[in-house]
């Protein structure tokens, strides 16, 4: 069974740092991109970044609205995806998911989320 | 970026309705074109890709049609666990992109 758990969610003060993490299991985790989506609270869905595969060089895309403060990476001996998050602000305050990216065929596993709160 | 526009933005439904959900791109996506289906502090489920694939274990009640920047979700037949919030997917071009949800009451 394919699962996706993340962690490392928390309150955090604006302009501070926090780093989230995302176990999977129960597929090969390295033949498969991944992807950051967050939601802020009673709001839509916004794609975060994708991290590419060692295939493809491991390469990153990510949303202009995180871009420069964010950074994705993975550790397929780990099974693992992070997102490390710098220069939070107010705006950042979301559920973050991560998500098995199968590219043009869409996001075919979520994890339950982890929640992000920036505030004084 | 492209943009997505969803509409109707809510909709009240009874069982057994026909519902009805549209996603409209800014620019030719193609076909890479997915929707979700959200149920409140749930994560997102992947019903439709490619515009019209069902996704496995996804009941055949739910369709989706289109290609280019028009696209739309049917459910032929709304049963009491389809109400929930519907999001289309951008998976053309990045960023990739959202569209604002669709919210699926019950009349």
């Amino acid at each position: 069974e394919v699962q996706l758990v993340e962690s490392g969610g928390g309150l955090v003060q604006p302009g501070g740092s926090l780093r989230l993490s995302c176990a999977a299991s129960g597929f090969t985790f390295s033949d498969h991109h991944m992807d950051w989506v967050r939601q802020a609270p009673g709001k839509g869905l916004e794609w975060v970044g994708r991290s590419r595969k060692k295939g493809n060089r491991y390469t990153t895309e990510y949303a202009a609205s995180v871009k420069g403060r964010f950074t994705i990476s993975r550790d397929d001996s780990k099974n693992s995806l992070y997102l490390q998050m710098n220069s939070l602000k107010t705006e950042d305050t979301a559920v973050y998911y991560c998500a098995r990216d199968s590219m043009r065929y869409g996001f075919d596993y979520w994890g339950q989320g982890t929640l992000v709160t920036v505030s004084s | 970026d492209i943009q997505l526009t969803q509409s109707p933005s809510f909709l009240s439904a009874s069982v057994g309705d026909r519902v009805t959900i549209t996603c409209r791109a800014s620019q030719d996506i193609s076909s890479y074109l997915a929707w979700y289906q959200q149920k409140p502090g749930k994560a997102p489920k992947l019903l439709i890709y490619i515009a019209s694939t069902l996704q496995s274990g996804v009941p055949s009640r739910f369709s989706g049609s289109g290609s280019g920047t028009e696209f739309t979700l049917t459910i032929s037949s709304l049963q009491p666990e389809d109400f929930a919030t519907y999001y289309c997917q951008q998976l053309n071009s990045y960023p990739l992109t959202f569209g604002g949800g669709t919210k699926v009451e019950i009349k």
